[in-house]
């Protein structure tokens, strides 16, 4: 069973630009949650997407978007981005059941 | 504020002995509790949970404990393999479900020969 894969690996972009992440979670999971990893404020939950609706939502800006198709795979989006924006931006699948969920390789994206 | 406290930085333990983190929580409304073991640049991988309904749940030489009452919980690794070394973060959520997690700061743990 092939794990969660998120694209691109890394990316480097300038301050004001925005981009999109990817994640295709673990087949069969229908719940997609956006964590962001910076070495001050340590791994903090973004976002979570079930069913392509947004289920629960963390203490980030308007700028830190997402969606979900129906195929469960989900895109983050951050729009103006600037310098403290530069994280490691990790992606996590589960079953929506009590079960672990199931971490990403992450994309580390930088801002200059 | 730091709902999910780690307070051991770090930890050194010989092959073979018992590994034992720590992790303290706040809110009263963590219902579900999880375990991960991270190596930098990777994301971290799952190792075991807990439901609030349960005190001890065990896989293999992993087994995390529950104390509601002290809003604490461990995770105890027997016995420790050099494998084993890696900063271990505890998670929490208020949904029952791996969802919405709350991570402490991570335990660096060093298994030595």
């Amino acid at each position: 069973k092939a794990g969660v894969t998120q694209t691109p690996r890394y990316l480097i972009k300038t301050r004001g630009q925005q981009v999109t992440l990817s994640c295709s979670p673990i087949s069969g999971h229908r719940s997609v949650s956006w964590y962001q990893q910076t070495p001050g404020q340590g791994l903090q939950f973004l976002f979570e997407y079930f069913s392509e609706t947004q289920r629960n939502k963390g203490n980030f800006p308007g700028r830190f978007s997402g969606r979900q198709f129906s195929n469960s795979r989900s895109e983050m989006n951050v729009s103006t981005l600037e310098l403290g924006d530069s994280a490691l931006y990790l992606c996590a699948s589960s079953s929506g059941q009590t079960l672990g969920a199931f971490f990403g390789q992450g994309t580390r994206l930088t801002v200059v | 504020d730091q709902q999910v406290k780690q307070n051991s930085p770090s930890l050194s333990v010989q092959e073979g002995r018992i590994s034992i983190l720590n992790c303290d929580y706040t809110n009263s409304m963590f219902d579900y509790f999880l375990w991960y073991k991270k190596y930098p640049a990777e994301g971290p991988t799952f190792l075991i949970s807990i439901s609030s309904i349960k005190d001890k749940n065990e896989d293999g030489r992993f087994t995390v404990f529950l104390n509601k009452s002290a809003k604490h919980l461990s995770l105890h690794i027997v016995p420790s393999q050099p494998g084993d070394s890696a900063v271990y973060f505890c998670a929490a959520s208020p949904t029952g479900t791996a969802s919405k997690l709350t991570f402490g700061t991570g335990t660096r743990l060093q298994v030595t020969l």
